[in-house]
């Protein structure tokens, strides 16, 4: 059984640029959730997704966008990103919605 | 939604000794993890505890959900368990976890 499993690991980005996350999950979970962790702090609730429909949403603006796939892997999309966009991106998956969840190893995005 | 709190915010411990990480939180959860996080941001599991008592090695949780808090225990502290420790709760009317602003531990040989 593999864990969830994120890439890249790191990456930088330009001001104003797109990027683009991945995430597959642990093997037969259907609900993933992305976090944005800023340094020292916990991690933020972007947006979970469930059997491929976004089912909840944080205080994130619409350039934050999303995707999930038939084998229940995931994207985050970031459009014009900003400095303040620069943080862990975690990404976690449960079998189902309230039960035990388990997070990838991130993806550090540093915007310059 | 629900708040979640921990303390202390700090713990500086000499390798050998026992400590407990607190974590309150604002309304009734459906569920309840701890999670360690280490050096390099990967958020481990330790426990999911939204109610009980569960041990694994030398740290143990206890979650009293009718009094709203949760504990966790290290004991016998080694400098691996240096880092920072995240509560984080899902309550019964949401999907996300909301975590505490977290434990960092330093354990000193």
């Amino acid at each position: 059984e593999t864990g969830v499993t994120q890439s890249p690991t790191h990456l930088i980005k330009t001001r104003g640029q797109q990027v683009t996350l991945r995430c597959s999950s642990q093997s037969g979970h259907n609900t993933v959730s992305w976090y944005q962790q800023a340094l020292g702090q916990g991690p933020q609730f972007i947006f979970q997704y469930y059997r491929e429909e976004e089912n909840g949403r944080g205080n994130f603006p619409p350039r934050f966008s999303g995707l999930q796939f038939p084998n229940y892997s995931s994207e985050l999309n970031v459009n014009a990103l900003e400095l303040d966009d620069s943080a862990l991106y975690l990404c976690a998956s449960s079998l189902l919605q309230g039960a035990e969840a388990f997070f990838g190893q991130g993806t550090r995005l540093t915007v310059v | 939604g629900i708040q979640v709190e921990q303390s202390p915010p700090d713990l500086i411990l000499q390798e050998g000794a026992n400590s407990t990480l607190r974590c309150n939180f604002s309304d009734s959860v459906n569920n309840l993890q701890w999670f360690h996080q280490n050096p390099w941001g990967q958020l481990i599991n330790l426990f999911y505890i939204p109610s009980g008592t569960k041990q694994n090695g030398r740290l143990s949780a206890t979650t009293v959900a009718t009094e709203r808090y949760s504990l966790l225990y290290i004991s016998s502290s080694q400098t691996t368990d240096s880092g920072v420790y995240f509560c984080a709760a899902v309550d019964n009317y949401g999907q996300n976890f909301v975590f505490g602003p977290g434990t960092r531990l330093s354990v000193l040989p």
